[in-house]
């Protein structure tokens, strides 16, 4: 088991850029999110799913946007990049019902300048 | 609203000396509450729970937590602090409104003195 994976590790991008953050769990985990962490502010999510279509939002929804076509994977979109997205990054994933058990992957160093 | 509180951003000891990370919760039921850790440049483990029943609860790397509802405190202790345990902790509680949310503390960097 690989666990959860992320790509990149790091990414710089200008402001007014798109991209996507990937994530992949290979644990047939229903529940999946993202997460922002930022210097003495602990974790804020982003976007959750509790399976396959189904997405909704978390703390601090606005300027991403997520989809789930598939239960290994929930990537997050980046729609037009801000310094204030400047983050590390965190996808975590889990048994249906055990949410608070997450299996979290190594993280994204995000710098937008 | 719930709230999570861990108090002191950066706690520091020697080598071989009591670890007490701190934990303050907020909320109306019976919480779950959990300890996560996370090592440099990695995600977060989960360390330690409590869900229901004994109100002491162990976790890895010698790590326990205790429940204190009268306190609404979960504070992290380790008897004897080891090189290899610093890293930043996290405490959490599962959200009331939501089976799929965590109320996360700000973290705390456990600092080891040789």
């Amino acid at each position: 088991n690989a666990g959860v994976t992320q790509t990149p590790k790091f990414q710089v991008l200008k402001t007014g850029q798109s991209m996507t953050l990937q994530c992949a769990q290979d644990m047939n985990h229903e529940y999946m999110s993202w997460y922002r962490q930022d210097p003495g502010m602990g974790l804020r999510l982003i976007h959750y799913s509790v399976g396959a279509g189904i997405t909704d939002q978390g703390e601090v929804p606005n300027g991403y946007n997520v989809s789930r076509s598939t239960t290994e994977d929930f990537p997050l979109r980046l729609l037009s990049a801000a310094p204030s997205q400047t983050s590390v990054y965190f996808c975590a994933s889990s048994v249906s019902g055990r949410a608070h058990e997450q299996y979290f992957g190594p993280g994204t160093r995000l710098t937008v300048t | 609203a719930q709230s999570v509180t861990q108090l002191g951003s950066h706690v520091s000891v020697s080598e071989g000396a009591l670890v007490l990370l701190r934990c303050n919760y907020s909320s109306s039921v019976p919480p779950y509450l959990f300890w996560y850790v996370q090592y440099p440049n990695q995600g977060l483990q989960l360390l330690l729970k409590y869900t229901t029943g004994a109100t002491l609860v162990k976790g890895i790397n010698g790590f326990e937590a205790e429940f204190k509802k009268s306190e609404t405190s979960f504070h992290l202790t380790k008897p004897s602090a080891h090189m290899s345990d610093a890293a930043e902790y996290f405490c959490a509680v599962k959200g009331l409104d939501s089976n799929y949310q965590l109320i996360w503390g700000a973290g705390t960097k456990l600092i080891i003195k040789p």
